[in-house]
């Protein structure tokens, strides 16, 4: 157990449905990132948050995606208009990294178990 | 932009070395790696910055070429449980990271 909470664990829905993810980081850490991950593949990068700002949202990131950190704790994966193509694991990691000079990331990331969605 | 991993996979007898490779075409700050078994998260295993600082476990070590953004982990006398798949995390700027293709390492008796 890493820390880093994800809930559901397991999400099935029906095409054109909305979904939900939430994330609980480590406490302390400052920095939390969404990634998703199918079969055979590394984790695909889709955005991240330093406390509650957003700092940025991968390009290829549909519309329907959204993501918050509303407080700088936890976090949510807003899918709408569910897509085939949208299934797979949904990872969730958080860090705490020390600014330096342009404020790099210089620690190591914590994943939580995913979730897993399953788009009928 | 995605870091390049080579080999894809390896098989290696327990006890048996292997190296895994890790190369970008974008000027790097830091590198990670991680290793992922089959249905679990990926866990932390090192952490290479510019300018030499490096973090990790004991038994884990790793290299980072800054001129030809290249960075290697070293796996030796490997053991069962080294066996899952392995990816390097790329970090160019601003600090999120990239992660590669994975390379799958079995280790067998």
């Amino acid at each position: 157990d890493t820390g880093v909470s994800q809930n559901p664990r397991h999400k099935i829905t029906k095409r054109g449905q909305n979904v939900t993810f939430r994330c609980d980081p480590i406490s302390e850490h400052n920095r939390l990132y969404w990634y998703r991950q199918t079969l055979g593949q590394g984790p695909e990068f889709l955005t991240y948050f330093q406390n509650e700002a957003q700092l940025e949202k991968s390009r290829l990131l549909s519309d329907r995606f959204s993501a918050e950190r509303p407080k700088g704790s936890f976090s949510t994966l807003e899918i709408q208009r569910t897509e085939q193509g949208d299934s797979a694991m949904y990872l969730c990691a958080s860090s705490l990294a020390r600014q330096e000079g342009m404020g790099r990331n210089t620690g190591e990331l914590f994943f939580g178990e995913g979730s897993r969605l399953t788009v009928l | 932009q995605q870091p390049v991993q080579s080999p894809q996979a390896v098989i290696l007898r327990e006890g048996e070395d292997a190296v895994i490779n890790c190369s970008s075409s974008k000027a790097l700050y830091s590198v990670h790696w991680y290793r992922q078994k089959h249905g679990e998260a990926p866990v932390f295993l090192m952490i290479l910055l510019k300018g030499g600082e490096q973090k990790g476990h004991e038994k884990i070590s790793a290299s980072f070429n800054e001129k030809k953004q290249q960075s290697s982990l070293y796996l030796t006398a490997s053991q069962l449980s080294y066996s899952g798949t392995y990816f390097c995390g790329t970090d160019q700027q601003g600090g999120k990271l990239i992660f590669g293709q994975g390379t799958e390492l079995s280790v067998k008796p």
